[in-house]
Formats: C-alpha cells, structure tokens, sequence
C-alpha cells in the first residue's frame, strides 16, 4: 500500500506542450511538497503546501503552478513546457514539522 | 539552515558496520540533525532525525556529538541493500507548519559482498 504515489512515473513530451503530475498520500499528513532533482541529482524544494495553503514557494518559473484540492493531494501542472524542464519530480508529505518526510518514487520529466 | 559537510564516497564490507560522518560545526542550539538516504532511481528514504541525545530506530543509529557539530550515522550490519546516497540535513524547527529539507551531495555508500 504506496504511501506517497505520483502518477506518471515516465513522461515524455515535446516542448511547449501543457503536462501535470499527480501526487497523492495516504498518510493523513498536513504537509505535501514537490521537489525537482535535475541531472547533476541536486534535489531541490519547489513548493511546500500545509493544509491546502502554500507555506513555500521556492525561486520557481510560474509556468509551475501546484494545485491542492484536499490534503491528500498536491498536483503540479507546467505550462509550456522547455527542454530545462527535463527532471525527475519528486512528491513528499509530512505531518508534524519535526518528523521525517515521506517521498514518493518520483516523476522523470524529459522534454525533447 | 547550518551547512553539512560530508565525504563523498565510502565503502563497507557487507555484514560489517557502517559508519557515515557529518560535519555541521556552525549548528545551532534549535537545529535538528537529519539522515535521509536515496538508493538509485528511488525517491528519498528518512532514516532517522535528532537534536542532542543518541538516537536508534529500526533501520540506524545516530551518534551526535556533546557539542553537536558532528554526527554519525550507523548502519549496524551493511547490506547490498544499504548501497546508497545518504544524505545529512540539519534544519531548524520554524513553526510554520512546513520546512524545507535543503539536499546536499551526500555520501554515496557502496556496500562491497
């Protein structure tokens, strides 16, 4: 029973194009974020969203637009859609803020 | 949030302890030590967390100096399956509900059969 599950694992998708990402945990957490991990495998915060409501928004192209419609779900669309997209997206969850965050398998993006 | 230092490799002999330092010498007295690992093509796995005393779970041991500006993480009996990136974080309990882990290079373990 998957704790935190993103849907696709693999997407692939020519530029300029509009993809979203789906993320959701069964975990009851509060907490839900996305990171990025790009080629050189530097994970990074992109945002961070405590009962529906964003906490954090990192230095992120608004072309990425995270969507909450309840706690157990943050989805992340992308609109246009460039090559420097291509990442692997990383969907996490946590409850209090002193516990440890649980990932998800992640989401390789690849642009062409 | 206090920088991490670690090395960027090691290996350890299957079976035998491993032992993963981390150096965070400017840590603050509100700032909590964290190890997560990332086995390859895997989201991020948390391992274990603490401030000042020694903690152990099921899956590690974390050895915190007095003046808290090292640790070390242990995985008591290595496997294949300990091969890895582990990372060390150290981050500072903010309140607002949320936090963000800031990811380092870690180090990447190589557990040898």
């Amino acid at each position: 029973d998957t704790a935190v599950s993103q849907t696709p694992k693999y997407l692939v998708t020519q530029m300029g194009n509009d993809k979203s990402i789906k993320c959701e945990q069964n975990l009851g957490h509060d907490t839900m974020y996305w990171y990025k991990q790009d080629s050189k495998k530097f994970l990074k915060i992109m945002f961070s969203y405590n009962n529906k409501e964003l906490i954090i928004n990192e230095t992120v192209p608004n072309r990425f637009s995270p969507k909450s419609p309840d706690k157990a779900h943050l989805n992340l669309h992308i609109n246009s859609l460039e090559l420097g997209d291509s990442a692997v997206y990383f969907c996490a969850s946590s409850q209090a803020e002193i516990s440890g965050a649980f990932f998800g398998q992640g989401t390789r993006l690849t642009v062409v | 949030d206090a920088k991490t230092t670690q090395p960027t490799s090691m290996d350890c002999a299957e079976g035998r302890a491993a032992n993963l330092p981390c150096n965070h010498s400017t840590i603050s007295g509100n700032e909590y030590v964290y190890w997560y690992r990332q086995i390859h093509s895997q989201g991020p796995q948390y391992i274990i967390h603490g401030l000042k005393n020694n903690e152990t779970n099921e899956m590690a041991s974390l050895i915190i100096t007095e003046d808290r500006k090292s640790s070390t993480l242990i995985l008591p009996h290595a496997t294949l399956r300990d091969t890895a990136v582990y990372y060390c974080i150290v981050r500072a309990y903010s309140g607002a509900g949320s936090y963000q882990l800031t990811f380092g290079k870690g180090t990447k373990l190589s557990v040898i059969p």
